[in-house]
């Protein structure tokens, strides 16, 4: 099955740098690539994903950028607030072709941002 | 943003007692997810639903748990007997396209005592 590692476990940054996330699968065949944001108590929610045909993606303080040949993707979050501080996950979805394929999630990133 | 109804919030139930979790995925979706979060650690796969039927399932998923969609919006986890690892925090999830993205219930906290 799919293996997907995350890196690091605990980033601390000022507010106002730039946070970088980092994710390696192990299936090739994976075709979409999902970042969650999870508050404490929280559901997981969406905040970029990327496909496996585009190399990057950008929503205002949010990229995600995605490298197939060597099976890693990325979240960059530029000018952090305090708001930003949460657990992100990242997450694949391989292509079986059953259908519903399910999410295999990283161990996620405690992200704190020090005012 | 679409809503993902989970019930109930949270459920306290002895060991050996089965527990059903109920969800309510948005109107026009149709794959249907269940996923688990024992506290403190990752989200992790249980089972995906589409067409009245299990499209996939993870090792997580033995003969203790199924699921079912009993009246064409419920969607139902059922714990046949329940055991203290099953304590967890459990989400449903709903796309309206296999990869797509997934929008998360705000959950069930199962506790097993």
């Amino acid at each position: 099955g799919e293996n997907v590692e995350q890196h690091p476990s605990t980033l601390s940054v000022q507010e106002g740098d730039s946070a970088v996330i980092k994710c390696t699968y192990s299936d090739s065949a994976s075709n979409y690539f999902p970042w969650y944001k999870q508050e404490l108590g929280k559901r997981p929610q969406l905040i970029i994903d990327i496909r496996s045909n585009v190399g990057e993606k950008k929503d205002q303080r949010i990229a995600v950028t995605l490298n197939k040949t060597a099976k890693h993707f990325s979240l960059h979050i530029t000018e952090t607030q305090p708001e930003d501080s949460a657990v992100y996950f990242c997450a694949v979805r391989g292509y079986s072709g059953g259908g519903a394929d399910g999410l295999t999630f990283g161990k996620g990133t405690h992200l704190i941002i020090q005012p | 943003e679409p809503e993902v109804t989970q019930t109930p919030s949270h459920q306290v139930t002895q060991m050996g007692q089965e527990v059903i979790l109920r969800c309510v995925p948005i109107s026009n979706h149709l794959y249907f997810y269940w996923y688990r979060q024992i506290l403190g650690q990752k989200v992790e796969f249980l089972v995906s639903f589409y067409n009245n039927e299990i499209s996939e399932k993870s090792e997580i998923f033995d003969d203790q748990f199924s699921v079912e969609r009993p009246d064409g919006s419920n969607f139902t986890l059922k714990i046949r007997s329940t055991k203290l690892e099953d304590s967890a925090m459990y989400f449903c999830a709903a796309s309206n396209y296999p990869g797509t993205e997934a929008f998360f219930g705000q959950g069930t906290r199962l506790t097993v005592v």
